[in-house]
């Protein structure tokens, strides 16, 4: 139990295009997911905390005008990176919080970005 | 703001030896939550292992332990009899003990097990 899921895996994209990357809760509601990025050998950096039905709460220094979150149902959160550029290219992964109270965040496999 | 430090950017163990991770942390809660998360080159973050603040006995998971000193802010993962397959980046996060919190990650360890 207590899988979740990213889509897709990897995707390449050009420059000033925006992708849409999914999150989901396999098993399990989530009314909490959280998307974070990841460059080459360095830590997971918070980009925001989803919450289903509700704006999402943004890391400071974070866009959301450019990193748009879309939490519409109890298993499914968005990510869609709008115009695109190369600097956006990264790991990005999400977790998902499973409702029943237990505090444990069940992750994602990640999506690679690579905008050209 | 919480913090989570881990002071070694790289570590080696033989295979079927013992290696200790080190990890500190500060806080001003009294209730929280610790881990360790494993990555290996897929990139999927694996839970490791996990501390409850309010437990004073250290938690186990087969050949992994920690040893959580509270007081010291301290929270060390070790790795008994180790495998090839222990290779990965290894993080330590902390959570606050509050419906939905985040997690904080330190810096990693990168372990390489060698044959």
């Amino acid at each position: 139990g207590a899988v979740v899921s990213q889509h897709p895996s990897w995707v390449i994209c050009k420059s000033g295009t925006s992708v849409k990357i999914e999150c989901r809760s396999l098993d399990f509601q989530a009314t909490t997911m959280f998307w974070y990025r990841q460059f080459p050998k360095q830590s997971l950096m918070l980009m925001a905390t989803s919450n289903e039905g509700s704006k999402a709460t943004y890391e400071q220094g974070v866009e959301k005008d450019k990193f748009l979150i879309n939490h519409a149902s109890l298993t499914l959160s968005t990510l869609t990176v709008t115009s695109a550029h190369p600097e956006d290219s990264s790991f990005y992964i999400c977790s998902a919080r499973e409702d029943r109270g237990i505090n444990e965040q069940f992750f994602g496999p990640g999506t690679r970005l690579t905008v050209l | 703001a919480q913090t989570v430090t881990q002071s070694q950017p790289e570590m080696s163990v033989q295979e079927a030896e013992t290696v200790t991770l080190s990890c500190t942390y500060d806080t001003s809660e009294s209730d929280y939550y610790l881990f360790w998360y494993k990555q290996p080159p897929s990139r999927q973050m694996i839970l490791v292992i996990r501390q409850e603040a309010y437990k004073q006995q250290n938690a186990t998971e087969n050949r992994f332990s920690v040893n959580f000193q509270k007081a010291a802010k301290s929270f060390s993962l070790k790795i008994s009899d180790s495998q090839l397959g222990d290779a990965a980046m290894y993080f330590c996060a902390y959570m606050r003990g509050t419906s939905g919190s985040r997690l904080t990650f330190g810096e990693g360890t990168q372990l390489t097990v060698n044959p």
